[in-house]
């Protein structure tokens, strides 16, 4: 069970956004930065958003980041075929040393 | 071009011992807070130990506590993980990340695959 709690799965046609959500507590998400990763099945996690909506260089700007209390959400506008991927939240929490925190997982599936 | 290249891993069987590898290439890896981050089968990410800059600080997640250790070979640049007493449940691909200046993982490896039979 993730600390960090993110909906299994979500889903959408070309061109539409989608949003996931990420949902921690007040010595996680509420007091640290947010940073998101996307995994395309059978590869290392890629790093898509840092400080909660910054995107490295590269990162496409249909991506965008946002935080609010104790809650994060990741969107995607404009989805395209080669989002098809695992996105992940994480978190630093003040309550555990050198520890960083993972969400579930959302499964974005274009349909 | 900077990057990381975990190997290492393979079967073993259950109780036994197993050491991964993560050589770092273009950047030196001891000016950076280096990570093992874990997978287990059609499983989410699960921090598993990490180790800071300079190596004066290494944190382990309570599941490999006593068992894992985080070591790192500055003349190699390269950072280490001996894996002992292996359970059925670190099961995973094992990877490598490197944490940027924002506090985040700009760098993983591709991964290394360990697998435990009992």
């Amino acid at each position: 069970q993730s600390v960090l709690t993110q909906p299994p799965s979500a889903s959408g046609t070309p061109g539409q956004r989608v949003t996931i959500s990420c949902s921690g507590s007040s010595s996680n998400v509420g007091s640290n930065n947010v940073n998101w990763y996307q995994q395309v099945p059978g590869t290392a996690p890629k790093l898509l958003i840092y400080w909660n909506s910054h995107r490295p260089s590269g990162v496409p700007d249909r991506f965008s980041g946002s935080k609010s209390g104790t809650s994060a959400s990741l969107a995607i506008s404009g989805l395209q075929s080669e989002d098809e991927a695992d996105y992940y939240c994480a978190a630093w929490d003040d309550t555990l040393d050198g520890r960083v925190v993972f969400g579930g997982g959302t499964k974005v599936t274009v349909l | 071009q900077a990057r990381l290249v975990e190997s290492g891993g393979g079967v073993v069987q259950s109780g036994r011992s197993l050491r991964l590898s993560c050589a770092a290439s273009g950047f030196t890896l001891s000016t950076y807070t280096v990570y093992w981050v874990r997978q287990a089968p059609g499983k989410g990410l699960e921090w598993v130990t990490v180790m800071s800059y300079y190596g004066n600080k290494t944190y382990y997640a309570d599941s490999v506590k006593g068992r894992f250790t985080i070591s790192r070979d500055n003349s190699k640049n390269t950072l280490q993980m001996e894996m002992n007493s292996l359970r059925d449940e670190d099961t995973a691909v094992y990877y490598c990340a490197r944490e940027s200046t924002w506090g985040a993982f700009d760098m993983w490896g591709q991964g290394t695959k360990v697998t435990v039979s009992s």
